[in-house]
């Protein structure tokens, strides 16, 4: 598609219940990250792919965050049992490496998906 | 490692005057750097990056940016602010090599007083 298409857009969600997140990025797009963006902060990072290898995920704040990317296209972000302190937007992104593994190739945002946990 | 500072959370400027947002990085390699901007419920998007060619970057809406590596910064600047500026505003470094990663500043909130 022409940009980063993120699903759904929003969602609430009881607190426990799980939730699964979908980006659907540009096609032919490597690299791909997912950040969690709550309410007045800048976005924190939360994982990296680069096709369906998950190179990083440092930024993943518990074992209840789980993220895949299983043909190196779409990615889901999955929370198990949510808990308030996960509300918040959940911004995916992706781009294209560099031939020399530069990192002056954009980022492109979808608009988000935004997580409400009552 | 790398990181990036925002020095001032918000920035209020009237309208038709200079803008200037401060950001300073940190990298261990030589750096892309990006600004972006978030509207009120939108999304990101990217307004100028430098990527080692000419220091000073030109982005869309008026607004540039010049690399200086002496003092490792990358501010934001604008001759003269317009209403629609109003918004959020993200400094962004990223990494080369074989893992680019992507480090966002905490942002700088601009109000443009009319």
């Amino acid at each position: 598609g022409a940009g980063v298409s993120q699903s759904p857009r929003y969602k609430v969600a009881k607190r426990g219940q799980d939730v699964a997140l979908r980006c659907d990025p540009i096609s032919g797009h490597v690299s791909l990250f997912w950040y969690q963006q709550a309410l007045g902060q800048g976005p924190e990072f939360l994982t990296y792919f680069q096709n369906e290898a998950q190179l990083d995920k440092s930024g993943l704040p518990s074992d209840r965050f789980f993220a895949e990317r299983p043909e190196g296209s779409v990615s889901t972000l999955k929370i198990q049992r949510t808990q308030q302190e996960d509300s918040a937007v959940y911004l995916c992104a992706s781009s294209l490496p560099g031939l020399d593994f530069s990192g002056a190739n954009v980022l492109t945002f979808g608009a988000g998906s935004r997580l409400t946990v009552l | 490692a790398q990181s990036v500072t925002q020095l001032d959370s918000h920035v209020s400027v009237s309208e038709g005057t200079p803008v200037l947002l401060r950001c300073n990085y940190s990298s261990s390699y030589s750096p892309s750097l990006f600004w972006y901007v978030q509207h009120p419920n939108k999304g990101l998007q990217l307004l100028l990056k430098y990527t080692s060619a000419a220091t000073l970057v030109k982005g869309i809406n008026g607004f540039e940016a010049e690399f200086k590596k002496s003092e490792t910064s990358f501010h934001l600047t604008k001759p003269s602010a317009h209403m629609s500026d109003a918004a959020e505003y993200f400094c962004v470094v990223r990494g080369s090599g074989g893992y680019q990663k992507v480090t966002f500043g905490i942002g700088t909130k601009l109000q443009v007083i009319p």
